[in-house]
């Protein structure tokens, strides 16, 4: 069973921290994703990484940076955490290749900075 | 941009009828296509994937899939009230990119 966990469920934290999200997936995927969720505006792709060491910028990539040095493991940083910022986070992790590559995603992390 | 348009709702539907979920892409380069459930406070979960033209049944859900006219929907046959939830649609383009959801209702 695919499964991929999210550190954290909920977390508060104050303006201009450093914020880390961490995002682990046990099924060897190659692509590992962060999205953000806000009402109205749906799932929002923030980076991705498609092996590690590399990365790719989503929609929404500024204000944010990731990490990600090991296969299983993919993280999300706020250089500095702005009240803007305040959302759900979801990773997600995939297979690559034609058919079904679907994405499996952690229980989100909701994220509230004060 | 690569986009992925979904009409946000709600679709309210009776109970037992047939609920239809539509969805548009931008890229004529996208691969594989799947739909989502999202109930609220949760993750999405995968309901279908199709990557080929024509329909997909798994059950009460069927997929159609048409690459030339860039379009992809979701039926739902014989409604529950448990089907009630938001439905994304989302396209693989070497990322997977989401449509913004539709809220579906099912009125008992």
């Amino acid at each position: 069973d695919v499964k991929v966990t999210q550190s954290s469920r909920y977390l508060v934290k104050r303006t201009g921290e450093k914020v880390f999200l961490e995002c682990v997936q046990d099924m060897d995927h190659e692509n590992m994703f962060w999205y953000r969720q806000d009402p109205g505006l749906g799932l929002r792709l923030i980076y991705f990484s498609y092996d590690v060491k590399m990365k790719e910028k989503g929609d929404i990539p500024e204000g944010y940076s990731v990490s990600r040095e090991k296969k299983e493991r993919f993280s999300l940083i706020l250089e500095s955490a702005s009240t803007n910022q305040t959302s759900m986070y979801l990773c997600a992790s995939s297979t690559i290749g034609t058919g079904n590559t679907e994405a499996f995603f952690g229980q989100g992390t909701r994220l509230t900075v004060v | 941009q690569k986009e992925v348009e979904q009409n946000s709702g709600p679709l309210s539907v009776p109970e037992g009828a047939i609920a239809s979920l539509n969805c548009t892409y931008s890229d004529r380069g996208s691969q594989s296509f799947f739909w989502y459930r999202q109930y609220s406070g949760k993750s999405p979960e995968l309901i279908m994937f199709i990557y080929s033209n024509g329909d997909k049944e798994d059950g009460r859900f069927t997929a159609q899939l048409n690459k030339a006219s860039q379009y992809v929907s979701l039926l739902i046959r014989d409604s529950q009230p448990s089907d009630s939830a938001t439905y994304l649609c989302a396209v693989n383009v070497d990322k997977i990119i989401f449509g913004k959801g539709t809220r579906l209702h099912i009125l008992p």
